[in-house]
């Protein structure tokens, strides 16, 4: 199993709404992260996690929280969030930590902020 | 700090033609270079890598890349081109920062696959 999968593929949230973006991989991968996509742009690093624990916060806002409940699932919160804050959201996962290695990306979440 | 550029934004290919997607990347180290593909609204997935060795590599899906260091250079090449190609394609470079792999990507290039 070489899948990451993401869900919900769809989300479209008020900006006072609290939601969740949940990300699974069975693959043993220690280290996960999450993404963000804007449209017609690269995807830009927003978190890592490595071990279960927040190893880089790339100074994302506070209305986006990052959870790892275990080695295989990684949740976003996400609150008050603005309509800047659309974009298509990934969920990426690697082997190891210490070493580059390839990463398996999700589907993504494809958000809008009304 | 390190940097990828590709530097077309868009390119068009007839179906059965051949193909060459151009990546430069800015890296004071060896580099560890990606090849990504992800298709309209969908996740990115792995076409080739190169860490080290064979400068010539061979992915999935027909395509390779070869590493030319003197050129700072990693493109990606199809020999004959089909209309499920047609994507974006990502160039990316990847490094230790901290001990976290940091992956720089490239702004992308859209393949348009004509008939």
């Amino acid at each position: 199993d070489t899948e990451v999968t993401q869900t919900p593929k769809h989300l479209v949230m008020g900006m006072t709404n609290k939601k969740s973006l949940k990300c699974e991989q069975h693959m043993g991968h220690r280290a996960m992260y999450w993404y963000k996509q804007k449209a017609k742009k690269p995807p830009e690093l927003m978190f890592v996690y490595s071990y279960e624990k927040l190893s880089i916060n790339e100074s994302v806002p506070s209305r986006f929280s990052p959870e790892c409940p275990n080695s295989s699932l990684l949740n976003l919160h996400l609150h008050a969030l603005q309509p800047e804050d659309s974009a298509l959201y990934l969920c990426a996962s690697s082997q190891d930590w210490g070493q580059v290695v390839e990463a398996f990306f999700g589907q993504g979440t494809r958000l809008t902020v009304v | 700090a390190q940097s990828v550029t590709q530097p077309d934004i868009h390119i068009t290919v007839s179906e059965g033609a051949s193909l060459e997607l151009r990546c430069n990347y800015s890296y004071g180290a060896t580099p560890y270079l990606f090849w990504y593909v992800q298709s309209p609204g969908q996740g990115l997935q792995l076409l080739l890598k190169y860490f080290s060795g064979d400068t010539l590599v061979q992915g999935i899906k027909g395509f390779e890349a070869e590493f030319k260091r003197s050129q700072s250079s990693f493109n990606l090449r199809k020999p004959s081109v089909h209309w499920s190609d047609a994507a974006e394609y990502f160039c990316a470079v990847g490094s230790l920062s901290g001990g976290y792999q940091k992956v720089t990507f490239g702004t992308g290039t859209k393949l348009q696959v004509i008939p």
